[in-house]
């Protein structure tokens, strides 16, 4: 099946500093992947979408400044939280779909825990 | 735009017997639907999902839903839970609509939280 994978699985870093997290297709080729932020017992809430060569395009409310995200290729899309705040802790998800096949299925990563001091 | 309602925020169910997780979706048309589970602190598993057709969806796990039209509903039910099945589990709808391909993503409910006694 379709594996996506996250790196790194959790993260501590210290406020004002840049983290850095990647979703990575392992099996298959994404024509899209989403970018979703989950607070402790909640839904999760879409942040982001990308698309391999093109900008990612933002929900209302998420601050694109903030979270910086480059979809280099077709197996990889990376988030960077940037000036990180404790505001900014949360469990992050990507998910992505399959190129070429229109099964409306999404594949979602393990998650990275982000947590900032 | 599409929404999703999970009415029952906690369900608690003896392991054994039966489960009915409810899910109601707002769409004028027919959507794609869907069921993931999450064990805490992992990603979404696909549980199943329904895009037309016969009704009545078999997914993994002995899991099945059912697509109601007229109560706008796709409840997740199970004849007989386990203790593994203790998780967080999410009815979700496809963004688009019934485009399908992922293409705009999925809007999630807020999940039903399943605590499985012994």
């Amino acid at each position: 099946g379709a594996v996506v994978s996250q790196h790194p699985s959790w993260v501590i870093c210290k406020s004002g500093t840049s983290v850095k997290i990647e979703c990575r297709s392992l099996d298959f080729q994404a024509t899209t992947m989403f970018w979703y932020r989950q607070f402790p017992k909640q839904s999760l809430m879409l942040m982001a979408t990308s698309n391999e060569g093109s900008k990612a395009t933002y929900e209302q409310g998420v601050e694109k400044d903030k979270f910086l995200i480059n979809h280099a290729s077709l197996t990889l899309s990376t988030l960077t939280v940037t000036s990180a705040h404790p505001e900014d802790s949360s469990f992050y998800i990507c998910s992505a779909s399959v190129r070429l096949k229109n099964t409306g299925e999404l594949f979602f990563g393990e998650g990275s825990r982000l947590t900032v001091l | 735009a599409q929404s999703v309602t999970q009415p029952d925020i906690h369900i608690t169910v003896s392991e054994g017997a039966s489960l009915e997780l409810r899910c109601n979706y707002s769409y004028g048309a027919t959507p794609y639907l869907f069921w993931y589970v999450q064990s805490p602190g992992q990603g979404l598993q696909l549980l199943l999902k329904y895009f037309s057709g016969d009704t009545l969806v078999q997914g993994i796990k002995g899991f099945e839903a059912e697509f109601k039209r007229s109560q706008s509903s796709f409840n997740l039910r199970k004849p007989s839970v386990h203790w593994s099945d203790a998780a967080e589990y999410f009815c979700a709808v496809d963004r688009s609509g019934n485009k399908g391909g992922g293409a705009d993503g999925l809007t999630f409910g807020k999940g039903t939280h399943l605590i499985i006694q012994p």
